[in-house]
């Protein structure tokens, strides 16, 4: 079974700060997914990775994929109080980047004003 | 509708009943998948339906949890003598069969009483 451990499980930090999350696993995944979630609503892909050691950045988000597939990290640079809400690392097997999602437990992400 | 369509939005029943949960994906959509999130385990996989494969059933939790779809586009999770352990908020994605990227619903919050 891959289970992916995701940390912290909680952030709460000030508007302007940085941040890091990570996902990490003892099993190689094809591709790692990040999704944010807010209450009441569904995942929304933010990016998906899939070569060790690639990194994608998305305004002032960063992705990163490990260099042996088996974690990835999140970064925000400058926090700002619309980054709040639940992210979630998931991945897939199977070498492909679609089929059945693990993901990790989340972390909730709480930037104050 | 532009995106995964869930209804009910929430359902409320008593244990021992059975419930249906739906599931409308997005129109072109081949693959169809279903999860669970609870507080205690996070968000797991119960079903994965690709075109006319059959499915991968390996995350259902038991022989009373079953899903059909019906001319590959609708779905129906039926979840037979609920149990108070089955509360939880069941999601639907959808996907092309090429592309990782899932798109959720808003999921049906289901409670046992």
């Amino acid at each position: 079974t891959q289970l992916l451990e995701q940390s912290p499980q909680f952030l709460s930090i000030q508007e302007g700060e940085n941040l890091t999350v990570y996902c990490n696993s003892s099993s190689v995944f094809s591709s790692l997914q990040w999704y944010r979630q807010e209450p009441g609503e569904g995942p929304v892909l933010l990016v998906t990775v899939v070569t060790g050691g690639e990194v994608k950045k998305l305004k002032r988000l960063t992705f990163q994929f490990g260099d042996a597939r088996k974690d990835s990290s999140l970064h925000i640079t400058a926090a700002q109080p619309g980054d709040t809400g639940l992210y979630l690392c998931a991945g897939t097997t199977g070498g492909t980047s679609y089929g059945k999602l693990t993901f990790g437990q989340g972390t909730i992400l709480t930037v104050h004003p | 509708g532009a995106g995964v369509s869930q209804s009910p939005s929430n359902k409320v029943t008593e244990k021992g009943k059975d419930v249906e949960l739906r599931c409308d994906p997005i129109s072109g959509h081949t693959a169809l998948y279903w999860y669970r999130q609870s507080l205690g385990q996070g968000l797991e996989f119960l079903i994965y339906f690709q075109g006319n494969s059959a499915p991968d059933k390996s995350g259902l939790p038991s022989d009373r949890f079953s899903a059909e779809r019906t001319g590959g586009s609708v779905s129906t999770l039926t979840i037979q003598r609920t149990q108070q352990e089955d509360s939880a908020v069941y999601l639907c994605a959808s996907s092309l069969a090429s592309s990782g990227a899932q798109h959720f619903g808003d999921g049906t919050r289901l409670s046992i009483l």
